[in-house]
């Protein structure tokens, strides 16, 4: 099956800085990838979804300001969090899809 | 809008027992239905889709419109299938998915 890749899988921030994620589609192109965030025990709620050469659409009650989302090619989009701050800590999937969804490993973020 | 219920969080099977993982849906189109499967430290995988119709693992899923359901069920669970089990609906013409809350399920021996 398609193959995405997120990177880094785990990142520890200081309260304030700004954390940067990939996400790679590594063996086909995606002009559109998904966003997603899961807190602990539950499930996966989508944040955005990105458009290659366009701007993201954002789920409502997501800050577009804090949550930037970056799509310059057909195989990578970038989620930036801003600003970060504790209640920010969660896991943060994309998602590109090819006759189905595929997803990357996630990332988990911690705000210290 | 669109809506995925799994009514359980929690199921727990012995080793060759049948298994039904239950969901619900609300879409007022024509939606695509999705199985993915979360086994530990692993990523989000698809398991089945409903317009393929095919059997993965044993796993099949047939999509009653006039329940709106789309049950995941196993003849002879094994140990292995012990895993989160999210169920998905899309919409047609996007691949935008909203994901049920899951269902863990245990296959003890």
């Amino acid at each position: 099956g398609a193959v995405v890749s997120q990177h880094p899988s785990r990142v520890i921030c200081k309260s304030g800085t700004s954390v940067k994620i990939e996400c790679r589609s590594l063996d086909f192109q995606a002009t559109t990838m998904f966003w997603y965030r899961q807190f602990p025990k539950q499930s996966l709620m989508l944040m955005a979804t990105s458009n290659e050469g366009s701007k993201a659409t954002y789920e409502q009650g997501v800050e577009k300001d804090k949550f930037l989302i970056n799509h310059a090619s057909l195989t990578l989009s970038t989620l930036t969090v801003t600003s970060a701050h504790p209640e920010d800590s969660s896991f943060y999937i994309c998602s590109a899809s090819e006759g189905g969804a595929f997803f990357g490993q996630g990332t988990r973020l911690t705000v210290v | 809008a669109q809506r995925v219920t799994q009514p359980e969080k929690l199921l727990s099977v012995f080793k060759g027992a049948p298994v039904e993982l239950k969901c619900n849906y609300s879409y007022s189109g024509s939606p695509e239905l999705f199985w993915y499967v979360q086994y530990s430290r692993q990523r989000l995988q698809l398991l089945l889709r409903h317009i393929s119709r095919e059997s993965i693992k044993g796993f099949t899923a047939d999509l009653n419109k006039g329940e709106t359901s789309f049950h995941l069920k196993k003849p002879f669970a094994q140990e292995e299938d012990s895993a989160m089990y999210y169920c998905a609906l899309s919409g047609s013409g996007g691949s935008r998915l909203t994901f049920g809350e899951g269902t863990q399920l245990t296959v003890n021996p």
